[in-house]
Order: C-alpha cells, then structure tokens, then sequence
C-alpha cells in the first residue's frame, strides 16, 4: 500500500518556465490537498478537490493551477514559475469520515 | 479551524514524558481535536484524536479537559525520533480543509 506517492521529489526551474507536479493516492479517498511550506513556517493550502470532478481555491492560490484527473489523481501546475515559488510542495488525501490526512514525501522546488 | 494556541517550543530528556499543551478556547461541541507531527522535511503524520474523551493509541495520549478549552498531548517515553514540530489542529465542522498553524517544535535531547 503506497498511500500518497509525489512526483518528482526535487525539480529545478528557471523564472518563467512550467511544470506539472503530480499526485496519486491508492487509499481510494475523496478529498485530496496540495499545500506549500516555506522554510520556519507552517504548511499553507493552494487547492484542494473536495472530490473527483471539484476544485477549490486555498488560502494561497495565485500563480498555480490544479487538475482533478480522476478519484486517484491530483496535479498542481505552474504556468510561469517565479522565485517566490520556491518552497516544498506536499500533496495530501483524506477520507469522508474523518480528518485524518495523508501526506506524501513532498516536492523540493527551486526557481532560480 | 478553531483556533488555537501552542507554545513555539518545548524541550525534554530522553526518556521522559513529553507534555504537549493546546488551548483551544472556542472550539464547538461537535468539533474534534486533531493532532500531526513533522519530522524534517518530511510530510505531516497523524498522532491521534478526539472529542471529549481521553484516547489513548500506539503513539501518544490525548487528554482534553472537561470543558474542552484545551488539550495536551502527552509521548509517554520520548525518544530522540520523537523530535518534530507537534501541531494541534481543530478542523471547523463540515469544511473540508485543515489548517496547519507553526504549532511546537519538541526538542528531545540526549
């Protein structure tokens, strides 16, 4: 049993290019989250898919897109990359009847 | 989420308990205490919680007052893994997304 499984785990990027990070849970769960943390703070949400064929807006979502590809799967996508996205992205699922979250290993992502 | 307050930092010995507080002073009746941990650089983990009554699972102990206003939660033997930033987290009732605050980063020290 994976659980959350992220792709890639560390990716470089110039100012201005773009990139997909993708996401897939196998816990067959409905709600699935993409957050950032940047260094000394806690973890912000970007989007989240309340369930398959749903996107919401977070707390910071400006510059990023997200697709809800099936139950499974969860992408976060930057058109134009900037400096200020540099941080770790984790993606996140959760079930209906709880709050418990699962998390991936995350995405180190650097813009330069 | 409910608000709620944790100190920045704690510090404890190897081997001794570690006591977590959280006030959580607005919390509603039919909302839960949640508590994660971040080892570094590492996704966020769930510990355990709870509602009214004390629970108790393979990692941790959760205590909740009886008038719910706070909580502590406690790792009866810490071990030098159990170094982590501890967040406590009251999810608002029907909303679906949670809310990671700075929460307690646990030093466990030799």
């Amino acid at each position: 049993n994976a659980g959350v499984t992220q792709t890639p785990k560390f990716q470089v990027l110039k100012t201005g290019q773009s990139m997909t990070l993708q996401c897939a849970q196998d816990m067959n769960h409905n709600s699935m989250y993409w957050y950032r943390q940047d260094p000394g703070m806690g973890l912000r949400l970007i989007y989240y898919s309340a369930s398959e064929g749903t996107t919401d807006k977070g707390e910071v979502p400006n510059g990023y897109n997200v697709s809800r590809l099936n139950k499974r799967e969860f992408s976060l996508r930057l058109e134009s990359a900037a400096p200020s996205q540099t941080s770790v992205y984790f993606c996140a699922s959760k079930s209906t009847t709880n709050e418990k979250l699962f998390f991936g290993s995350g995405t180190q992502l650097s813009v330069l | 989420d409910a608000k709620t307050t944790q100190p920045p930092s704690m510090d404890c010995a190897e081997g001794r308990a570690a006591n977590l507080p959280c006030n959580h002073s607005t919390i509603s009746g039919n909302e839960y205490v949640y508590w994660y941990r971040q080892i570094h650089s590492q996704g966020p983990q769930y510990i355990i919680h709870g509602l009214k009554n004390n629970e108790t699972n393979e990692m941790a102990s959760l205590i909740i007052t009886e008038d719910r206003k706070s909580s502590t939660l406690i790792l009866p033997h810490a071990t030098l893994r159990d170094t982590a930033v501890y967040y406590c987290i009251v999810p608002i009732y029907g909303y679906s997304t949670l809310t990671f605050g700075k929460g307690t980063m646990l030093l466990v020290s030799p």
